[in-house]
């Protein structure tokens, strides 16, 4: 089966750095990645990982270690506009992509 | 680059009542997903095509559910009769045919009650 599992809720400090984990079980594997989803809005894509290693975009970071199934994305020197929910997907043998039930940020003053 | 256009945003309709849900993906993208999404169980694929057809409905929760791609500019996801428990965001998705690493482009969503 395929499963996709990530912690429900975080909370961090305004200028902190928080690390948001993504563990899967998939069949097959062709990617992951990581999407930020704005109360009431539309998910926006934010990263993609195939190879192991570090992606760096910015403030935000994306690692993944194909042999653990182990994913984290990393927000650094946080803003208030962060606070949202951020979903970590699989791609496997298909072209189907799917989703964890993703992780609510919300960062305090 | 208008993005993925769904109408219409909101949707309030009684139990047993026909509810259609329209998409218009990203002109050039090959691929369309409906996603619905729920807190308890996020974001589920209902059913996705590739060139108008129908490639998985695994994820259609039942007979209830229908879903056509007439031609590559318009999409329609069907629920006939509709319940409460159909009370979701309903989101279409359009990717191109730019490799496994093409992200996926979300509409606005449906929010659809059933009351």
């Amino acid at each position: 089966g395929q499963n996709i599992d990530q912690p429900t809720e975080m909370t961090a400090t305004e200028g902190a750095i928080v690390q948001i984990n993504c563990t899967y079980q998939t069949s097959g594997f062709n990617g992951l990645f990581w999407y930020q989803q704005h109360a009431g809005e539309a998910p926006t894509f934010l990263s993609y990982n195939v190879l192991d290693g570090l992606e760096e975009k910015g403030r935000f970071s994306s690692f993944l270690s194909r042999s653990k199934g182990y994913s984290y994305l990393l927000l650094k020197e946080l803003q208030m506009k962060d606070s949202a929910s951020y979903l970590c997907a699989v791609r496997g043998n298909t072209d189907k992509l799917i989703f964890g039930t993703g992780t609510r940020l919300q960062v305090f003053p | 680059d208008a993005g993925v256009i769904q109408s219409p945003r909101h949707e309030v309709t009684e139990m047993g009542q026909e509810v259609t849900l329209r998409c218009k993906p990203i002109s050039g993208h090959d691929y369309l997903f409906w996603y619905r999404q729920t807190m308890m169980r996020g974001l589920e694929l209902l059913i996705y095509f590739n060139n108008n057809v129908p490639i998985d409905d695994s994820g259609m929760p039942e007979d209830r559910f229908s879903a056509k791609m007439p031609n590559a500019s318009f999409s329609t996801l069907k629920i006939q009769p509709s319940e409460p428990r159909d009370s979701a965001v309903y989101f279409c998705a359009s990717r191109g045919e730019g490799g496994y690493n093409s992200p996926l482009h979300f509409g606005n969503g449906t929010r659809l009650t059933v009351t």
